[in-house]
């Protein structure tokens, strides 16, 4: 079954204690991103991988870190984290970045994340 | 870049009614856009999409129509169900090398029995 597997699914944390949430996908896809989701905001995406060792910034990239050294796992590292990045986290993986209906993008079941 | 806005951002409709969601694009060049169903506790998934060579698109209850012209796309629900009730995201492609979808904020459909 195709799947994007994201640990830790809750998680509450406090000011500056740095975290990592872990996400895996089982089809070998190429493309992986994380998104943040925010009432009223929608869906953001904060870094993106086009492949192994290849990363870079989305649109909300400050306060994260990710990195690529296997194909399928894509962590989301958050340094010292703070109350604004309080949210709804989603990895998302797909073949390629390209938009095809053959590229349908498979989302994680989520992590929500409270900073106090 | 892109923008894409979604409108309502809540609708609420009798089960067996038909609902309506919009969206617009800025980007000329975007090419893809998908719809996305979010359930309560769950990851978005892929419901229905549509390339811009295609002007409406029909998967059972649902469809999706697209004036490129005009830059909006709409999904279509026909005879909603109690199990339509969700979260809703249109998306359009952004292309380039950042590869990526870009979201509207969502539509939180409710469907009264």
């Amino acid at each position: 079954e195709a799947q994007v597997t994201q640990n830790p699914r809750y998680l509450i944390t406090v000011t500056g204690k740095k975290l990592t949430v872990t996400c895996s996908q089982n089809m070998n896809h190429e493309y992986m991103s994380w998104y943040r989701q925010d009432p009223g905001l929608g869906l953001r995406q904060i870094y993106y991988s086009m492949n192994v060792e290849v990363t870079d910034k989305g649109d909300v990239p400050e306060g994260y870190k990710v990195s690529r050294k296997e194909k399928r796992n894509f962590p989301l590292i958050l340094e010292s984290p703070s109350p604004n990045q309080t949210s709804l986290y989603f990895c998302a993986s797909s073949l390629t970045s390209g938009g095809s209906s053959g590229n349908t993008i498979y989302f994680g079941e989520g992590s929500w994340l409270t900073v106090v | 870049g892109e923008n894409v806005e979604q409108h309502p951002s809540t609708l609420s409709v009798q089960e067996g009614d038909s609902a309506v969601i919009k969206c617009t694009y800025s980007d000329s060049a975007s090419n893809y856009f998908p719809w996305y169903k979010q359930e309560l506790g769950k990851g978005p998934q892929l419901i229905i999409d549509i390339r811009s060579n295609v002007g409406e698109k029909k998967d059972q209850r649902i469809a999706v129509t697209l004036n490129k012209t005009a830059k909006h796309f709409s999904l279509h629900i026909t005879e909603t169900q109690p199990e339509d009730s969700a979260v809703y995201f249109c998306a359009a492609y952004r292309g380039g090398s950042q590869g990526n979808l870009i979201f509207g904020k969502g539509t939180k459909l409710s469907v009264k029995p």
